[in-house]
């Protein structure tokens, strides 16, 4: 069945650093992809939709100077949490959905970032 | 708005218990309604789905019905084990649209 690949899974790093996280879908286009955060024990809040070869579509709220997106190719869109911080710590998910009408989603398996 | 309220967790179960998750919706038009179960440290796996009124979804043994009267998706199994312990989201994606709405996640623990 269709896969979602998200790299890495989990990413230590400083404040003030740049976090890259990666989302493959490996085996059919996704011209569309999305990303969630999830807090703690909540549910997953959608941050930006990824679009292939335009700009990404924020969600209210979300700051799209902090939260680079990033969307090259028809199986990959990368995530950048630019000048972390500790607040930014979270699980982030990735998700594409097939072509085909009515088809569900594809999640990746998460990357559990902190910020120290 | 389009929006999932489900029932607030944790639940805790007994092995072979039945178990019943509750969910309702808000939504305009004719969503298509999941679920999707995490396990700890994971992304998200689809369960099932149902995609227009009365249809039943059914998957390792959970079901769960799209009841338009009542405009609910309750997920139901009728014997737990100790490995479906995991947070289960019901969603709905509105006709035409691609993302997906999430409830607040139900975690759910089975005791042995």
């Amino acid at each position: 069945g269709a896969v979602v690949s998200q790299h890495p899974s989990w990413v230590i790093c400083k404040s003030g650093t740049s976090v890259k996280i990666e989302c493959r879908s490996l085996d059919f286009q996704a011209t569309t992809m999305f990303w969630y955060r999830q807090f703690p024990k909540q549910s997953l809040m959608l941050m930006a939709t990824s679009n292939e070869g335009s700009k990404a579509t924020y969600e209210q709220g979300v700051e799209k100077d902090k939260f680079l997106i990033n969307h090259a190719s028809l199986t990959l869109s990368t995530l950048t949490v630019t000048s972390a911080h500790p607040e930014d710590s979270s699980f982030y998910i990735c998700s594409a959905p097939e072509a085909l009408a009515n088809s569900p989603l594809h999640f990746g398996n998460g990357t559990r970032l902190t910020v120290t | 708005g389009n929006s999932v309220t489900q029932m607030e967790g944790p639940v805790t179960l007994s092995e072979e218990a039945f178990l019943t998750i509750n969910c309702t919706y808000t939504a305009t038009g004719y969503p298509s309604l999941f679920w999707y179960v995490q396990y700890p440290g994971e992304g998200l796996q689809l369960l099932l789905k149902a995609t227009k009124a009365d249809d039943k979804g059914s998957n390792k043994g959970f079901e769960a019905t799209y009841r338009k009267e009542t405009t609910s998706f309750h997920l139901e199994k009728g014997s737990v084990q100790v490995s479906d312990s995991a947070v289960y989201f019901c969603a709905l994606r509105v006709q035409g649209a691609q993302k997906l709405v999430f409830g607040q996640g139900t975690r759910l623990t089975i005791n042995p």
